[in-house]
């Protein structure tokens, strides 16, 4: 199974400022990844998928990059709407995983 | 607009059975893979069963393997999962979601439903 490890746990931030969330895989996963984000009581919403590409209606401060083990979510200047839980999930192999999420909070 | 609509949640006893429902609209159902992700109380999220547009193929978590059945009626639109043996912990939110910009069962989840809540409890 493909581990995903997630850094930081949580990122405090102010609006305005960038963020950089991790993800770092215990395999290769090639470009198979992904990028969704969780607000509370809500359903994920895909963000980024295959490290790069951002999904429909996402607006461009949010980028990612990165391949193999190495990722990152990029939001270019945090929104008040940013604030949530991201989490990152590989489907380079069966079962697929997901990391254990950088809550973003505000400072 | 895509809608992803689930149903069969509730409380059943450690060992019990349950089936959840999610209903789609707004695209072709049967052009898709589908699947289904649970979240623990206060907990991230786990990836659980995926299966193929045609229903023909379907993968799942180990923890899942052997006690749940996905399905699906292309005719009827809709996503099923057969939960059997029901532990402590399966309890979760479960989501159904679709699965986009790509046609094979592990492509990413484009569209998610709000979920249903599943309590294994006595």
């Amino acid at each position: 199974e493909i581990v995903l490890t997630q850094s930081p746990a949580t990122l405090s931030l102010s609006p305005g400022e960038r963020a950089t969330l991790s993800c770092r895989a215990s395999q290769s996963v090639s470009s198979f990844l992904a990028w969704y984000q969780q607000k509370p009581g809500q359903a994920p919403r895909l963000l980024i998928y295959d490290a790069s590409n951002r999904a429909t209606g996402i607006p461009a401060r949010f980028s990612g990059s990165g391949s193999g083990t190495d990722f990152i979510l990029t939001i270019s200047s945090v929104e008040p709407e940013d604030f949530a839980v991201y989490y990152c999930q590989q489907r380079s192999a069966w079962p697929l995983t997901f990391g254990g999420g950088t809550k973003v909070e505000i400072k | 607009e895509v809608q992803l609509l689930e149903s069969g949640g509730g409380l059943v006893q450690p060992g019990g059975s349950l089936r959840l429902s999610c209903a789609a609209s707004g695209f072709t159902f049967s052009s898709y893979a589908m699947s289904w992700v649970r979240q623990a109380p206060g907990k991230g999220l786990e990836w659980v069963s995926d299966i193929s547009g045609s229903g023909v193929s379907t993968h799942y978590a180990d923890s899942v393997k052997g006690r749940f059945t996905i399905s699906r009626d292309n005719s009827k639109n809709t996503l099923y999962v057969q939960m059997e043996s029901l532990r402590a912990e399966d309890t979760a939110v479960y989501f159904c979601a679709k699965v986009g910009y790509c046609y094979t069962p592990s492509c990413p989840r484009d569209y998610w439903g709000q979920g249903t809540l599943v309590t294994v409890s006595s």
